[in-house]
């Protein structure tokens, strides 16, 4: 059983299209983190959102943590072939340990 | 950049060699990790550091060990190499955020593949 359970799986979208992917738990979480990852590297942190019903905006990305702290959204607008990566999910554990979603693969098609 | 640096980047090893994994951090963090990442299964903690000689194991320790003889150093040894221990992995540091929570920061990461 996956503590985040992240959809879609893989998303493939043209250029300029608008997306959102999901984070979804049924634990509360404290605070909760957003990472991109490109091929061959290691995930970079985006975000992180603490307050339910927090919206965080990154440029042409919108951050949402649910109201109960359960779930986030990760919405993009105008999307561009730099978009492309692996999007993560990611919430505290005991005491200073992360928990990963699985992902949701995005490919912005020129 | 968080100053990590995994050794080596990529190794093929044959199943039953032991096999050593370095992660090496410059900015003197408490906590280091290890996560292995497979296709469907993202990222999963493999063992975590939170002080000299001070571990302990994540959801998918079997057939891992760790040692952190000092604090820039953490190393990751699989006693016996498997095939189901191909994989992709990564050492990551974390931070407390100033607004709540923890943040990871990670290696470029280490391609293992056992044949």
């Amino acid at each position: 059983t996956q503590l985040l359970e992240q959809s879609p799986q893989f998303l493939s979208i043209q250029e300029g299209e608008n997306l959102t992917v999901y984070c979804n738990s049924s634990s509360v979480f404290s605070s909760l983190q957003w990472y991109r990852q490109e091929p061959g590297e290691g995930p970079v942190l985006l975000v992180t959102v603490v307050t339910g019903g927090e919206v965080k905006k990154l440029k042409r990305l919108t951050f949402q943590f649910g109201d109960a702290r359960k779930d986030s959204s990760l919405h993009i607008t105008a999307a561009q072939p730099g978009d492309t990566g692996l999007y993560l999910c990611a919430a505290q554990t005991g005491a200073n340990n992360l928990f990963f979603g699985t992902g949701t693969r995005l490919t912005v098609i020129p | 950049d968080a100053g990590i640096t995994q050794s080596p980047r990529h190794k093929v090893t044959e199943t039953g060699t032991p096999v050593t994994l370095r992660c090496h951090q410059t900015e003197n963090h408490r906590y280091m990790y290890w996560y292995r990442q497979d296709p469907g299964h993202g990222l999963r903690l493999i063992h975590y550091s939170y002080g000299v000689k001070d571990t302990d194991k994540g959801e998918v320790s079997d057939g891992y060990s760790v040692s952190r003889s000092k604090t820039e150093d953490f190393l990751l040894t699989l006693e016996s190499a498997t095939s189901s221990q191909t994989s992709v992995y990564f050492c990551a540091i974390s931070e407390s955020s100033t607004r709540g929570g923890t943040e990871a920061f990670f290696g470029q990461g280490t391609r293992l593949t056992v044949v």
